[in-house]
């Protein structure tokens, strides 16, 4: 299947910076969800959205289910040294059997 | 603790050998799942299964094998046809097949 158009795939940002990634699709999808990956471990699932316009927080993260339900961003406010990793968005298409598709993955670096 | 359970973290495999991954959930989840990723790359589907005795191919499926006799295990077996098994891998589930997927720590396999 189609992986999903994330961006940027690599961020390297000063300490208390803020932070924005998106991910895009020429598809419509029912769900998106964002996970963050650190070294050598599973993904972490951070948010899941289920409705267009959706706007979500846990701390210091917010996502967005966008209008078009073709994309979705997530924004982490005042960066800290432990929000290194990679971040995933994941896709669900209501015509695919309710699977998963992948982004590639933004790697933020933080400088403390 | 309730959750995903994967061995081993460490695998080597010789050229032409089967291996079998181990991915055991405790959290009784019907769905369960198997991705492999590569480097700086994200998550490739390989099996999914969303109910015991019953799983279905993913997008790279070609040279593995898996089983679900029981609900709480979702074992992965790479045959000596996956021309290319270095990887990553990652085994997921979820409630049901419409819920966010959860996923272990993962294996890490090389070829000797």
């Amino acid at each position: 299947g189609q992986q999903l158009n994330q961006s940027p795939q690599s961020m390297f940002i000063q300490e208390g910076e803020d932070v924005s990634m998106n991910c895009t699709s020429s598809s419509i999808f029912n769900t998106w969800l964002w996970y963050k990956q650190d070294p050598g471990e599973g993904p972490v699932l951070l948010i899941a959205l289920y409705k267009a316009g959706e706007l979500t927080s846990n701390g210091r993260l917010t996502a967005q289910f966008g209008i078009t339900r073709k994309d979705s961003f997530l924004n982490i406010s005042a960066s800290i040294p432990s929000d290194v990793g990679i971040y995933f968005c994941a896709g669900k298409r209501s015509n695919a059997g309710n699977m998963l598709t992948f982004g590639g993955g933004t790697r933020l670096m933080v400088k403390p | 603790d309730g959750g995903i359970t994967q061995s081993p973290k460490y695998l080597f495999r010789k050229e032409g050998q089967n291996v079998t991954l181990s991915c055991e959930q405790n959290l009784n989840h019907d769905a369960m799942y198997w991705y492999r990723q590569d480097p700086g790359q994200g998550l490739r589907l390989i099996y999914y299964s969303q109910i015991v005795n019953d799983f279905q191919k993913g997008d790279i499926a070609e040279g593995y094998s898996v089983s679900r006799e029981k609900k709480e295990s979702f074992p992965l077996t790479v045959t000596s046809a996956q021309k290319n098994p270095t990887a990553f891998y990652l085994c997921a589930s979820s409630i049901e097949a419409a819920q966010p997927q959860h996923f272990g720590d993962g294996t890490r396999l090389s070829i000797l």
